[in-house]
């Protein structure tokens, strides 16, 4: 039974490309993230979407967009990727818990490779 | 910006052994998470605290939020190589903006 999905787990890319990853959440939840860890494992957040709009948006390029087309799903799409975009992509849900809680529910990760 | 320092960034201790990570902010923070994080996966939610003060035991970790809310600590004792990870602080600024920060983590080892 997983609870948050993400596809694919390796993705190997070109500079240039654009390319899609999924993340699909089972847990019922009403808001979803997606969140970037470099090479040195800093997590930091890019977006939020809570019942699909968008909440948070960091300062991150607009070659990445991210679209939720329902409370279970946020895809996110990158133009013209660069080599600096290479990372481990997590997508997490939450919901809100007694005291704005938001503990979050982590996918697999999505590992990306630009070359 | 919020910021959470954790420290120490690596450690690599002997199966048995106790330890403590620190997860530091000048900013009050209304809850704060803990994570653990093990190679190719994503980070798995172990704890919260949320009041000021607040002792949380999960088995052999314990967790203790400040009493100010602005730093938190993990003490592990008899450390197992299971116990192997990145573990990962996160403060909640509170309200509905739905933000975690997260600090940089701590790498630890323990070998048998």
């Amino acid at each position: 039974d997983t609870a948050v999905s993400q596809t694919p787990k390796y993705l190997v890319t070109q500079m240039g490309n654009d390319k899609s990853i999924k993340c699909e959440q089972n847990l019922g939840h009403d808001t979803m993230y997606w969140y970037k860890q470099d090479s040195k494992k800093f997590l930091k957040i890019m977006f939020s979407y809570n019942n699909k709009e968008l909440i948070i948006n960091e300062t991150v390029p607009n070659r990445f967009s991210p679209k939720s087309p329902d409370k279970a799903h946020l895809n996110l799409h990158i133009n013209s990727l660069e080599l600096g975009d290479s990372a481990v992509y997590f997508c997490a849900s939450s919901q809100a818990l007694a005291g704005n809680s938001y503990e979050q529910y982590f996918g697999p990760g999505t590992r990306l490779t630009v070359t | 910006t919020q910021l959470l320092e954790q420290s120490p960034q690596f450690l690599s201790i002997q199966e048995g052994e106790n330890l403590t990570v620190y997860c530091n902010s000048s900013s009050v923070f209304s809850s704060l998470q803990w994570y653990r994080q093990e190679p190719g996966e994503g980070p798995v939610l172990l704890v919260t605290v949320v009041t000021g003060g607040e002792v949380k035991k999960l088995k052999r970790l314990t967790f203790q939020f400040g009493d100010a809310r602005k730093d938190s600590s993990l003490h592990i004792t008899a450390a197992q190589p299971g116990d192997t990870g990145l573990y990962l602080c996160a403060g909640e600024s509170g309200g509905s903006n739905y933000k975690l920060t997260f600090g940089k983590g701590t790498l630890l080892t323990v070998n048998p």
